[in-house]
């Protein structure tokens, strides 16, 4: 049922640097590419989304890039902090139905 | 605001019961989703319900059955338990004029023993 890949299954980065998570999808009839950040015991929670007519979104330290020719996508989280500590999932859906999930990124950001 | 409440929070069942989880959306929201996370991946789309109309269905075995109330809240039911069951479900409600903008509840950890 995964149409969406992601990378790294886990990712370690030191206090202010840069993390990194791609993801890579199959239908181009995709219409929305959210990213989701899950701690432990909770619920996914909306980081930010992008729809394919736009290149980039940036908001505060997260900005999502997106190449529709490739069919990639991915997240970069700048000044990475110990609490950014999670796994985040990325997503991909056709108006919000069927939402399809990456299987996830664990991220330690070391202090 | 209350955000999305899900009950119970965990849940022991044994193979071949029945089990059945709750979700109470945030107040105003009209569309519930089912997902089910198993340990280490993603969440997996099961159930849509809108208005108390299904609108849309994963690759689910019947055993996997939905429902949505005049309130907007929804149970999802699931028969004859399999071990392969387990795991953390997941309910995500959405706002009218924003389908794709889901917020998720904090789920329901199923151990089926």
């Amino acid at each position: 049922q995964q149409q969406v890949k992601q990378s790294p299954q886990s990712l370690i980065v030191q206090k202010g640097g840069i993390s990194i998570i791609n993801c890579a999808y199959e239908n181009t009839a995709f219409d929305y590419f959210p990213w989701y950040q899950q701690f432990p015991g909770k619920g996914p929670a909306l980081l930010i989304a992008i729809r394919p007519d736009v290149s980039e979104k940036k908001e505060g330290r997260f900005t999502i890039s997106f190449n529709k020719s490739a069919k990639q996508f991915s997240l970069h989280i700048m000044d990475s902090q110990p609490g950014d500590s999670a796994t985040y999932f990325c997503a991909a859906s056709i108006m919000g139905d069927d939402m399809r999930f990456g299987a996830g990124t664990r991220l330690t950001v070391k202090p | 605001d209350a955000g999305v409440t899900q009950s119970p929070t965990h849940l022991i069942k044994t193979r071949g019961q029945q089990v059945t989880l709750r979700c109470s959306p945030i107040s105003g929201h009209k569309s519930v989703s089912w997902y089910q996370q198993v340990l280490g991946q993603g969440p997996q789309f099961i159930f849509q319900y809108y208005e108390k109309e299904e609108r849309g269905r994963g690759n689910f075995p019947d055993r996997f059955s939905a429902r949505q109330f005049p309130n907007y809240s929804s149970e999802l039911n699931v028969n004859a338990l399999l071990l392969g069951d387990s795991a953390l479900y997941l309910c995500a409600s959405t706002p009218w004029g924003a389908q794709e903008t889901q917020y998720f509840g904090p789920g329901t950890r199923l151990l089926v023993l």
